[in-house]
C-alpha cells in the first residue's frame, strides 16, 4: 500500500471547521483513500472515502486534490465527541483481503 | 444498528498460559479481522479471515496465534502461550463483502495483560 503521512496532532475549538490534511504522493490510480478514526479507548470506525471526486457523508466530507497526492477530511462543525486519532488509509482495488494499514494518524484535540 | 462486539474487556493471565479472545462479527459479513494496537502504539493487522480459512497473516501472527470461527457466529484468536510483549488491546473486526469500498467494521476491543 501507499504510504501516507498526516500532522501528528491538531487542535480546534468547538463549533468549528477543522481541516485535517493528508499527503499521498506515492498514491496510484487505483487506490482509493479512506478515512478511519479512532475515539480513546475505543476501536478504530469508518468515516468516510473517495477516488476523485469530493465525497459528503453525515460525519464529514472529503475534498480531494486534482492531482490526488493530498486530500483533506473536512469536519464542518467540531465538537467534542469529535477528538479522535484520524487516520488517512490508502487501499488499492486489487486483491480481496483489504487489510488496513495504519499509520499514526492526526491526534485531534477539540477545546470547549 | 448491528455492531462487533468482543469478550471480555479485559483479561489478565500470567505468561506462558492460553488465552482465548471472542468476538461475534455482524451477522451476515464474511470477512474478519484482528488486529492488535500495543500502549501508545499504531493499530497493526494480525490475520483475515475467509470461509472458514486465513487468507492472509502478518509476521506478528506466528505459530503461537490461532484463529477459528467454531459455531457460525463467533470468531477466536488463541494465544498459545502468552508472552509479555503480548499485552495490548486485540480490536476484531468485520467486513460485508469482498470489494475496496467495502468498510470494516471494529469490535470495542479486549485489553489483553500479561504478566
Amino acid at each position: 500500500d501507499a504510504k501516507t503521512t498526516q500532522p501528528n496532532s491538531m487542535e480546534s475549538n468547538e463549533e468549528e471547521p477543522v481541516h485535517l490534511p493528508c499527503n499521498h504522493s506515492t498514491i496510484s490510480g487505483t487506490d482509493y483513500i479512506h478515512w478511519y478514526r479512532q475515539l480513546p479507548s475505543q476501536g478504530p470506525e469508518y468515516v468516510i472515502h473517495g477516488l476523485t471526486s469530493n465525497v459528503n457523508n453525515r460525519m464529514a466530507s472529503l475534498a480531494i486534490a486534482e492531482d490526488r497526492k493530498s486530500s483533506t477530511l473536512i469536519l464542518h462543525r467540531a465538537t467534542l465527541r469529535d477528538a479522535a486519532v484520524y487516520y488517512c488509509i490508502l487501499k488499492g482495488s486489487g486483491g480481496s483481503n483489504y487489510k488496513l494499514t495504519f499509520g499514526k494518524g492526526t491526534l485531534l484535540t477539540v477545546n470547549p | 444498528e448491528p455492531e462487533v462486539t468482543q469478550t471480555p474487556s479485559h483479561q489478565v493471565t500470567q505468561m506462558g498460559q492460553e488465552v482465548i479472545l471472542r468476538c461475534v462479527p455482524i451477522s451476515n459479513h464474511l470477512y474478519f479481522y484482528w488486529y492488535r494496537q500495543i500502549l501508545g502504539q499504531k493499530v497493526e493487522f494480525l490475520v483475515s479471515f475467509y470461509n472458514n480459512e486465513i487468507s492472509e497473516k502478518s509476521e506478528i501472527f506466528d505459530d503461537q496465534f490461532s484463529v477459528e470461527r467454531p459455531d457460525g457466529s463467533n470468531f477466536t484468536l488463541k494465544i498459545r502461550s502468552t508472552k509479555l510483549e503480548d499485552s495490548a488491546m486485540y480490536f476484531c473486526a468485520s467486513r460485508l463483502t469482498s470489494g475496496v469500498l467495502n468498510e470494516q467494521f471494529f469490535g470495542p476491543g479486549t485489553r489483553l495483560t500479561v504478566l
